[in-house]
């Protein structure tokens, strides 16, 4: 069965400064991966995906995030934090075969010091 | 209209209450999603609907019931739940299951 992991449950980061999130991923085939993004009390919005292609992969925001097959890992960067980026982040990876199936990481708190 | 909507925002029911969640998106997702998220933990699927057809039930317990009317619209029904069903309930949909999943805002349910 296919697993999430997300290392870091806080990360707290000055306005300004460059952010990276870090995820791993255990699946059996090429997975389909994702990162969200919650604000408190909110959905989820969709910060960007990875099907397949190219491995660096853009999304709204500013974020960016990039797909590591020997690391089995996708982790998500923006270089310049705003106040607003203070949220949870979450990396989730699908499984088609299963009907769409998303599993989720456990999650990364965003705290953004003025 | 690119948006999942959900309602009620937030619901407080005793547990030998009848109530119902409702999804609605007019973007012609044939493929929509019930997650269940409790405090600081992740969304966890319980039911996916391909065609206005359930497609997976995640041996969700029986107290819940989803209903799919239609192409846009989705339910959740509940019935005799315990205070441990408190949680955020979450709808998605996508194009088809092969798709990009887009979430609602959720609605926040409280036993008592």
């Amino acid at each position: 069965a296919q697993s999430v992991t997300q290392p870091d449950i806080h990360i707290t980061v000055s306005e300004g400064a460059s952010l990276e999130l870090r995820c791993n991923y255990s699946y059996g085939a090429t997975p389909y991966l994702f990162w969200y993004v919650q604000s408190p009390g909110q959905g989820l919005q969709l910060l960007l995906k990875y099907f397949s292609g190219d491995t660096l992969v853009q999304g709204i925001k500013g974020f960016e995030a990039e797909f590591k097959r020997s690391q089995s890992s996708f982790n998500l960067r923006k270089p310049s934090v705003h106040w607003s980026d203070a949220a949870e982040y979450f990396c989730a990876v699908g499984v088609l075969a299963a009907g769409n199936k998303l599993t989720f990481g456990g999650g990364t708190r965003v705290l953004v010091k003025p | 209209d690119t948006e999942v909507t959900q309602t009620p925002k937030h619901l407080v029911m005793g547990m030998t209450n009848k109530k119902s969640l409702k999804c609605e998106q007019h973007m012609g997702h044939r493929a929509m999603y019930w997650y269940k998220q409790k405090a600081k933990k992740p969304p966890e699927l319980m039911f996916v609907y391909s065609y206005e057809k359930l497609s997976i039930n995640e041996s969700v317990p029986s107290r819940f019931s989803p209903e799919c009317p239609n192409s846009s619209l989705l339910n959740l029904h509940l019935h005799a739940l315990q205070p441990e069903d408190s949680a955020l309930y979450l709808c998605a949909s996508s194009p088809s299951v092969q798709e990009t999943q887009y979430f609602g805002p959720g609605t926040r349910l409280l036993v008592l």
